[in-house]
């Protein structure tokens, strides 16, 4: 079975500093990968996906994200963070081929202070 | 592109009443729309899958006569919360999607419904 594990509930960063938001991921298959945010009373937006073409993923807003088949991990980096990138985010695991479920993680809320 | 919106955003009901919450892709055919369900601060969860025309798929463990899925168009699925309890109070989000768009779901705002 596909599931996900966010490793940290809450993160927080100083403004302009890097941004790391932990994911690990389990599956019977060659998954594919999501990283979505949620900021509040907005939809869910897709940040970037990996599935199964190169292992470094550049999504949006700076984000990327590094498939790690040895540590099953899909951990979202940034650089530099921003104060509009407070906000919560999912990782999500799909089991691979068509329409099929997403299941996401815990979630991580990042905290971007001045 | 890949625009869904949920309608109302918020909704307040009493307790016993039914509400409707609907999903519209507004510049795309959906053939598939997925509704899911958010508790305060907690992930979500799939409630069920809809395909156009035919009947809509419940994942485990979710009431498919309290949660009444219509999927009557490319562009329109409603979720209606029959007999709402105060603990149907939660986040709703339904998305939709495409074959032709590689299997990507696009996802709506939400509605918050609370019962009363």
């Amino acid at each position: 079975a596909q599931s996900v594990t966010q490793l940290d509930s809450h993160v927080s960063v100083s403004e302009g500093t890097p941004v790391l938001l932990r994911c690990n991921y389990s599956s019977s298959y060659s998954p594919s990968l999501f990283w979505y945010v949620q900021h509040p009373n907005k939809g869910l937006q897709l940040l970037l996906k990996y599935t199964s073409a190169a292992t470094l993923v550049k999504g949006i807003n700076g984000f990327e994200a590094e498939f790690k088949k040895s540590e099953t991990s899909f951990h979202l980096t940034k650089p530099s963070a921003h104060m509009s990138d407070a906000a919560e985010y999912f990782c999500v695991v799909s089991v691979s081929g068509g329409y099929n479920k997403l299941i996401f993680g815990a979630g991580t809320r990042l905290a971007v202070h001045p | 592109g890949a625009v869904v919106s949920q309608h109302p955003s918020r909704v307040i009901c009493k307790s016993g009443t039914s509400v409707k919450i609907e999903c519209r892709s507004l510049d795309f055919q959906a053939t598939t729309m997925f509704w899911y369900r958010q508790f305060p601060k907690q992930s979500l969860m799939l409630m069920a899958t809809s395909n156009e025309g035919s009947k809509a798929t419940y994942e485990q463990g979710v009431e498919k006569d309290k949660f009444l899925i219509n999927h009557a168009s490319l562009t329109l699925s409603t979720l209606t919360v029959t007999s709402a309890h105060p603990e149907d109070s939660s986040f709703y989000i339904c998305s939709a999607g495409a074959e032709y768009w590689g299997y990507e779901q696009y996802f709506g705002p939400g509605t918050r419904l609370t019962v009363t």
